[in-house]
């Protein structure tokens, strides 16, 4: 079984560019929720989607925007990239919306802005 | 965001020994806790996790401790082996059925063989 896969797992952008990360949940999972993990530091949520529908949103600009499709992957999208966005970018599924543990995570998009 | 925070940033142990991790939380209204683990160039795996309502769970070579009136949370780690090197986070959420995990800022164990 594939677990929660991310793509790219590296990229690089300059400032001011605009970037897209992928995220494909386990098969019948139907929430995604994403992830900042600045280097030495814990994650800190950014969304969560749950059938197509934002359901939670943490403390971050709008230059982060999101989406969730039909077949429940998901996108995230960073507007006007600045330095300090440079971070390890994590997807998490789950079958339901809410209760228990994000218990599976996939591997990260590590993205690095110069 | 919520503060949740660790006492130590690094811990080294021989293996074989038992590992103490330990972690400090803000939010007395905290209703759920977890513990993740992870490895470099990995994304956070689940370890364990424990409800406000009990103040011990137990899981394989793995048990939680809470501790609600001092607000804090340790992970024990029984006869520590050289795979559970990684860094170790607690996250919690102020309700169980609630989205938003908030999670500290880590402790990186390192097992001397």
């Amino acid at each position: 079984d594939a677990g929660v896969t991310q793509s790219p797992t590296h990229l690089i952008k300059t400032r001011g560019q605009h970037v897209t990360l992928r995220c494909s949940p386990i098969s019948g999972h139907k929430s995604v929720s994403w992830y900042q993990q600045v280097l030495g530091q814990g994650p800190q949520f950014i969304f969560q989607y749950y059938e197509k529908e934002e359901r939670g949103r943490g403390n971050f600009p709008d230059r982060f925007s999101a989406r969730q499709f039909p077949n429940y992957s998901s996108e995230l999208n960073v507007n006007a990239l600045l330095l300090g966005d440079s971070a390890l970018y994590l997807c998490a599924s789950r079958a339901g919306m809410t209760g228990g543990p994000e218990a599976f995570f996939g591997q990260g998009t590590r993205l690095t802005v110069v | 965001g919520e503060s949740v925070g660790l006492h130590l940033p690094t811990l080294s142990v021989q293996e074989g020994d038992n590992s103490i991790i330990n972690c400090a939380y803000s939010n007395s209204a905290s209703d759920y806790f977890i513990w993740y683990k992870q490895e470099s160039g990995k994304g956070p795996q689940f370890i364990i996790d424990i409800r406000s309502n009990m103040d011990k769970r137990q899981g394989q070579r793995v048990t939680v401790l809470l501790n609600k009136t001092v607000k804090h949370l340790s992970l024990q780690i029984a006869a520590t082996q050289p795979g559970d090197s990684a860094v170790y986070f607690c996250a919690e959420k102020e309700d169980f059925t609630g989205n938003q995990f908030y999670f500290g800022t880590g402790t990186s164990l390192t097992v001397i063989p």
